[in-house]
């Protein structure tokens, strides 16, 4: 199943609390994990990206926590800012290859 | 300025009318993409290209055609397009190594009537 699930469709947050957006995926080929964030009217950027032998990675206020057994993992923004309002893509890719399967998408907006 | 640059932004067209979109890259990156994004179903990977005359088919490639001739340019052709490939989309480049950033132009807004 090449499917990866996110979740949830769309988030409101107060300023200084922590977005959560979690996904979910089936195919155990899949071993790597980026974050791809997105403003409107542009494409998305890397945000931070995981492999599946770490099971946490922090770049500033963005942190990803990966459960390689239960094949999820999720994104968490501290200390959210009106200027985190954007669109969230979680993605994986399938080992050895560079095809890259995106999810749905979070729409995030942060109350000032 | 490192960009990856697409033509044209938006465009409007009637069905069955063959059109290109092109894509090109002045970062000197040896893999390229396009993707498709649609609402409810996010971005979903057409073809790409791992080097010059190295492609393959990604997620949804049905419709669509591709060709890497030179190192800078990946268009991306729609032979006969069909009201079902309106949509957003963008093309990507990155160095190689699979834990390269890619870098995404601003997208082609495509109609197609």
């Amino acid at each position: 199943q090449q499917q990866v699930k996110q979740s949830p469709q769309s988030l409101i947050v107060q300023k200084g609390g922590i977005s959560i957006i979690n996904c979910a995926y089936e195919n155990t080929a899949f071993d790597y994990f980026p974050w791809y964030q997105q403003f409107p009217g542009k494409g998305p950027a890397l945000l931070i990206a995981i492999r599946p032998d770490v099971s946490e990675k922090k770049e500033g206020r963005f942190t990803i926590s990966f459960n390689k057994s239960a094949k999820q993992f999720s994104l968490h923004i501290m200390d959210s800012q009106p200027g985190d309002s954007a669109t969230y893509f979680c993605a994986a890719s399938v080992r050895g290859t560079y095809k890259y399967i995106f999810g749905t998408g979070t729409r995030l907006k942060v109350l000032a | 300025e490192a960009q990856v640059t697409q033509n044209p932004r938006y465009l409007i067209t009637v069905t069955g009318k063959k059109l290109t979109v092109t894509c090109s890259q002045n970062m000197n990156h040896e893999y390229m993409s396009w993707y498709r994004q649609d609402p409810g179903l996010g971005l979903r990977q057409i073809y790409y290209s791992m080097n010059v005359e190295v492609t393959d088919k990604g997620d949804v490639p049905e419709g669509y055609k591709v060709s890497r001739k030179e190192k800078r340019n990946f268009p991306l052709i729609l032979e006969s397009p069909s009201p079902n490939q309106t949509s957003l989309y963008f093309c990507a480049s990155s160095s190689p190594g699979r834990g390269q950033p890619q870098h995404f132009g601003d997208g082609t807004r495509l109609s197609i009537l």
